[in-house]
């Protein structure tokens, strides 16, 4: 299994609080993404990551940012939760990009904003 | 926007039948790729489809690539309880996920 880990793996936070999520690997793959996944829409790309400090937009961007100061971590902030964020954050990480960007998945982070 | 629509989402059959699950596009992919999820855990990757017309087997799962690179399908013979899980697709280059087929084999 690729060494990928999230944390925390589950959270409770209220509206307005900001939440941080950590992934981080041990691969020292280049590329490393943010998803959220809920009932209907699949996997939607948040935030990735393509290089140290070097990050892009996705799909469901707004809301959120991320920031990656080492190969290993990427962090994903929402700076000011809401009910709308509630949702399965996943992790994954690629050592290409591009049409062979073979992406391992971290377990997932529940997060419940009431 | 490439969107991918996967058929059909919910499928629930016995032990030992076949079954075939389809992912489609208007979109040309240049690769399209296969995961599977258990409940809880984070999605693993199959196989990534790339040339028109391919055909990969994986023990008693078989990927195609439509010719036109457009569509994919997955089929499983003789399915086992083990095989239970949210089949997904996905546009590589594109980042983008189908919403999934969630497969349930029953002993």
């Amino acid at each position: 299994d690729a060494g990928i880990t999230q944390s925390p793996r589950h959270k409770v936070t209220e509206t307005g609080t900001p939440v941080t999520l950590r992934c981080h690997q041990t691969e020292n793959h280049r590329y490393m993404y943010w998803y959220r996944q809920d009932p209907g829409h699949g996997l939607r790309l948040i935030h990735y990551s393509y290089g140290v400090k070097d990050t892009d937009k996705g799909e469901v961007s707004d809301g959120y940012s991320v920031s990656r100061s080492k190969t290993e971590d990427f962090l994903l902030t929402l700076e000011s939760a809401t009910s709308s964020q509630t949702s399965v954050y996943f992790c994954a990480i690629s050592e290409r990009g591009g049409a062979y960007n073979e992406q391992f998945f971290g377990p997932g982070t529940r997060l419940t904003v009431l | 926007t490439q969107l991918l629509e996967q058929s059909p989402q919910f499928l629930s059959i016995q032990e030992g039948e076949n079954l075939t699950v389809y992912c489609n596009s208007s979109s040309v992919f240049s690769s399209l790729q296969w995961y599977r999820q258990e409940p809880g855990e984070g999605p693993v990757l199959l196989v990534t489809v790339v040339t028109g017309g391919e055909v990969k087997k994986l023990k008693r799962l078989t990927f195609q690539f439509g010719d036109a690179r457009k569509d994919s399908s997955l089929h499983i013979t003789a399915a086992q309880p083990g095989d239970t899980g949210l089949y997904l697709c996905a546009g590589a280059g594109d980042m983008r996920f189908g919403a999934g087929t969630r497969l349930t084999v029953k002993p």
